[in-house]
């Protein structure tokens, strides 16, 4: 069964702090992995990574993945309170029901 | 730009009734996914649907639930006699077929009363 671990739970920074979330994962067939931020309503597209080892940067975000070691990390700089989401992690498996499996998330809170 | 669109945004009904939720997907997306999301839970896939065929059903929680799309766009979800476990927000998202970026819907909330 396919199974990913997002950590921490929960997480409550000050404005401009850096964080670091955790994703691992355990699927099969893995091909790639999304990450999503999701405030009140929809979860908005933020990542997708295939390749280890490759950075990609987005302003203050930033992510990688490690396929051999099987987990991924999405950093935040200089925090600000509109991070204040969601974060969910998803691999993509290919496998029959060609879905993502989706983390519980990182529930973040940018105190002022 | 027209995204993912999802009717109604909220609804609230009383245990024991039908219920139907609609998606519209963008426009030219051929791929269609269901996920549903419980309070304190993550994202659960239920069904998706590549042009109007569901490749795999068994994310569908039980048989009360069922899903259909035709003409290769609009996809309509309907639970039979709701229990209050299916209280929950009901999202869709569409993606280009083969691309795996999935645009999501606003979402229904649905009450079980």
């Amino acid at each position: 069964e396919d199974k990913v671990v997002q950590s921490p739970l929960s997480l409550v920074v000050h404005e401009g702090d850096t964080v670091t979330l955790n994703c691992s994962y355990e699927v099969t067939n893995f091909r790639s992995l999304l990450w999503y931020k999701q405030e009140k309503k929809a979860p908005t597209f933020l990542f997708m990574l295939t390749s280890s080892g490759i950075e990609k940067k987005s302003g203050r975000l930033s992510s990688i993945l490690d396929k051999k070691e099987l987990f991924s990390i999405l950093n935040i700089t200089a925090t600000q309170t509109g991070d204040s989401a969601v974060y969910l992690c998803a691999p993509y498996s290919g496998g029959g029901a060609d879905g993502l499996t989706f983390g519980k998330g990182t529930h973040l809170i940018i105190q002022p | 730009g027209a995204g993912v669109s999802q009717s109604p945004s909220n609804k609230v009904t009383e245990k024991g009734k039908d219920v139907e939720l609609r998606c519209d997907p963008i426009s030219g997306h051929t791929a269609l996914y269901w996920y549903r999301q419980s309070l304190g839970q993550g994202l659960e896939f239920l069904i998706y649907f590549q042009g109007n065929s569901a490749p795999d059903k068994s994310g569908l929680p039980s048989d009360r639930f069922s899903a259909e799309r035709t003409g290769g766009s609009v996809s309509t979800l309907t639970i039979q006699r709701t229990q209050q476990e299916d209280s929950a927000v009901y999202l869709c998202a569409s993606s280009l077929g083969g691309e795996l970026t999935q645009h999501f819907g606003d979402g229904t909330r649905l009450s079980i009363l």
